[in-house]
């Protein structure tokens, strides 16, 4: 596709489900980023995938959360547990390596219940 | 500890006036640098790159860098309501993961 897709752009869940959220990256592009931003606030950094390489998921808050990404493609974030606070914008990018700019997805909009 | 810094803001400019933001970075091994505009609700938009000192200008907006100060700013001149909105500054690292700052908000008043 011509941009990066996120689906679903909105999710409401009942506290303690599991949700799945998903992230096609524009073609080609080789970095993946998860991020999460919860109303008025900054993005937070949550995963970060390059390649083949090791993904860099400091970020990560808690064990509830995991993300996966498929042959360097589409990436999936799971949400296990859901918790109140999990509530927020879900945001997905993605980049070439060696330029950088990173090009956003629309966003997730979650809320648990 | 990599970091970005912006002031948080609210930053009020009058219609018309030049609007100048500001960024610092700790990572001296940094050489890609980015401006994103974020409409409140949407997702950030890339409208600036900055690889080499100096300026970089496109249309109404100019993005400077100072690798020795460890400093990048945009500039906004002749600065439109539309044009309020939150910018944040980010920066690549040496493994070229996107270091990113809190925003400023810049209002524009009429």
């Amino acid at each position: 596709g011509a941009g990066v897709s996120q689906s679903p752009s909105n999710k409401v869940t009942e506290k303690g489900k599991d949700v799945e959220l998903r992230c096609d990256p524009i073609s080609g592009h080789t970095a993946l980023y998860w991020y999460r931003q919860s109303l008025g606030q900054g993005l937070e950094f949550l995963i970060y995938f390059q390649g083949n390489s090791a993904p860099d998921k400091s970020g990560l808050p808690s064990d509830r959360f995991s993300a996966e990404r498929t042959g360097g493609s589409v990436s999936t974030l799971t949400i296990q547990r859901t918790q109140q606070e999990d509530s927020a914008v879900y945001l997905c990018a993605s980049s070439f390596r060696d330029k950088g700019e990173a090009f956003f997805g629309q966003g997730t909009r979650l809320t648990v219940v | 500890q990599k970091e970005v810094e912006q002031n948080s803001g609210p930053l009020s400019v009058p219609e018309g006036a030049i609007a100048s933001l500001n960024c610092t970075y700790s990572d001296r091994g940094s050489q890609s640098f980015f401006w994103y505009r974020q409409y409140s609700g949407k997702s950030p938009e890339l409208i600036m790159f900055i690889y080499s000192n100096g300026d970089k200008e496109d249309g109404r907006f100019t993005a400077q860098l100072n690798k020795a100060s460890q400093y990048v700013s945009l500039l906004i001149r002749d600065s439109q309501p539309s044009d309020s909105a939150t910018y944040l500054c980010a920066v690549n690292d040496s493994n070229y993961q996107l270091i990113w700052g809190a925003g400023t908000k810049l209002i524009i008043k009429p």
